[in-house]
């Protein structure tokens, strides 16, 4: 498709194990952007790439969360050894042209991830 | 301090009439983008509309407008002839100028909207 695409939609895991989110975004679109969405809340910035250097992880809360963009398309994030307030949506964004103002993030439906 | 405040409880608003979901911004940055999201119960963020800091016109896309006071710093969104498709959460963000190259977007809490028949 022409979209953000990201997988799993929906993760369920145990506290204590690791999980790695998928995002592919638009084709040829040269910053990607990581957030995270808590219930009832605005998303939050956790990191960004632009093409495969990560230029920003100010927003990853802890050491647990790391993020690689190695091939400048496909991004993971990682997080170990889960913990109950890492539940929340996880949004992947892309857009074309880094530093724009008014270049939008396309964002995809996000992977929903609960941790019990 | 909130860079983007969003302060409205949720919002109501009848099938066919207009509605304005308020949103001001703090940034000492003389160039800066605001930006209005969608989000419905399914998730996705919808794109809406754009306003540059240094825009004279105030930004419209289709029944969306934007009410941008610069010297009030807010950039209230207007809909007009609601639609019960219109019942979302809507998020107000900014990207400022001296983030360069990280073109990160800053959101706020966001407002619901429910469109009542």
């Amino acid at each position: 498709g022409a979209g953000v695409s990201q997988s799993p939609r929906y993760k369920v895991a145990k506290r204590g194990q690791d999980v790695a989110l998928r995002c592919d975004p638009i084709s040829g679109h040269v910053s990607l952007f990581w957030y995270q969405q808590a219930l009832g809340q605005g998303p939050e910035f956790l990191t960004y790439f632009q093409n495969e250097a990560q230029l920003d992880k100010s927003g990853l809360p802890s050491d647990r969360f790391f993020a690689e963009r190695p091939e400048g398309s496909v991004s993971t994030l990682k997080i170990q050894r889960t913990q109950q307030e890492d539940s929340a949506v996880y949004l992947c964004a892309s857009s074309f042209l880094p530093g724009q103002n008014n270049s939008p993030l396309h964002f995809g439906n996000g992977t929903r991830l609960t941790v019990t | 301090a909130q860079k983007i405040t969003q302060t409205q409880p949720g919002m109501f608003v009848q099938e066919k009439e207009a509605v304005t979901l308020d949103c001001t911004y703090d940034t000492s940055d003389p160039s800066y983008g605001l930006f209005w999201y969608k989000q419905p119960s399914s998730g996705e963020m919808i794109f809406l509309i754009y306003q540059g800091s240094y825009d004279q016109q105030n930004a419209t896309e289709g029944r969306y407008s934007l009410n941008f006071q610069k010297a009030r710093k807010s950039a209230n969104l207007v809909i007009s002839a609601s639609q019960l498709g219109d019942s979302a959460m809507y998020f107000c963000a900014m990207r400022e100028a001296k983030t360069g190259a990280n073109s990160k977007l800053t959101f706020g809490k966001g407002i619901t909207l429910s469109v009542r028949p």
